[in-house]
């Protein structure tokens, strides 16, 4: 049972720059969120999955970022022209609608604006 | 909207000491309700669940009852150990929309030989 894999692990870019992580989600999971952390702080929720069905973004997530799940397995998060205040580790998770609300988390992905 | 308020930390204990983490939220309805660990180095991790009023989540060792009257759902653990240091997080999922948990800020436990 492989668990939830995010890459890459650490992206450093310049200020203006395009980003794009990527998330694996466990296999049999048809639910998918993306979630921010900054120091110090819990989680924030960004967005949710149901499949492919983007089902839920938060008022966080403004029109530079962008997240796709095509074929309802792996989702990217792409931020557009970044800014120093995009820092943050942005954590993938899934579930099954069993149990929905207890989420698998993979590693995350830090992302450094400089 | 929903919130959660954690104890602040960072918490200090000595190895085989009691340990209790204050957890309380605001939601609407009937949430449920996790403790999720973070180990250095890792990814966040669900500790223990409670679904509804009264009941109690327990695993490894660690134990949190929801309860409804005070909102409250605090972690406690009898005896804990070195490789229970960690950052542990309390965090509510709402009945109407399981898609959108929301998590407290986190407290730091550091335990000591």
């Amino acid at each position: 049972d492989t668990g939830v894999s995010q890459n890459p692990r650490h992206k450093i870019t310049k200020r203006g720059q395009n980003v794009t992580f990527r998330c694996d989600p466990i296999s049999e999971h048809n639910r998918l969120y993306w979630y921010r952390q900054t120091l110090g702080q819990g989680p924030e929720f960004l967005t949710y999955f149901q499949n492919e069905a983007q089902l839920e973004k938060s008022r966080l997530l403004s029109d530079r970022f962008s997240a796709e799940r095509p074929k309802g397995s792996f989702s990217t998060l792409e931020i557009q022209r970044t800014e120093q205040g995009d820092s943050a580790m942005y954590l993938c998770a899934s579930s099954s609608r069993q149990v929905a609300g207890e989420l698998f988390f993979g590693e995350g992905s830090r992302l450094t604006v400089l | 909207g929903n919130s959660v308020t954690q104890m602040e930390g960072p918490v200090t204990l000595s190895e085989e000491a009691f340990l209790t983490i204050n957890c309380t939220y605001t939601a609407t309805g009937y949430p449920s309700l996790f403790w999720y660990v973070q180990y250095p180095g890792e990814g966040l991790q669900l500790l223990l669940k409670a679904t509804k009023a009264d009941d109690k989540g327990s695993n490894k060792g660690f134990e949190a009852t929801y309860r409804k009257e005070t909102t409250s759902f605090h972690l406690e653990k009898g005896s804990v150990q070195v490789s229970d240091s960690a950052v542990y997080f309390c965090a509510l999922s709402p009945f109407s929309n399981a898609g959108k948990s929301t998590f407290g800020d986190g407290t730091t436990l550091t335990v000591k030989p």
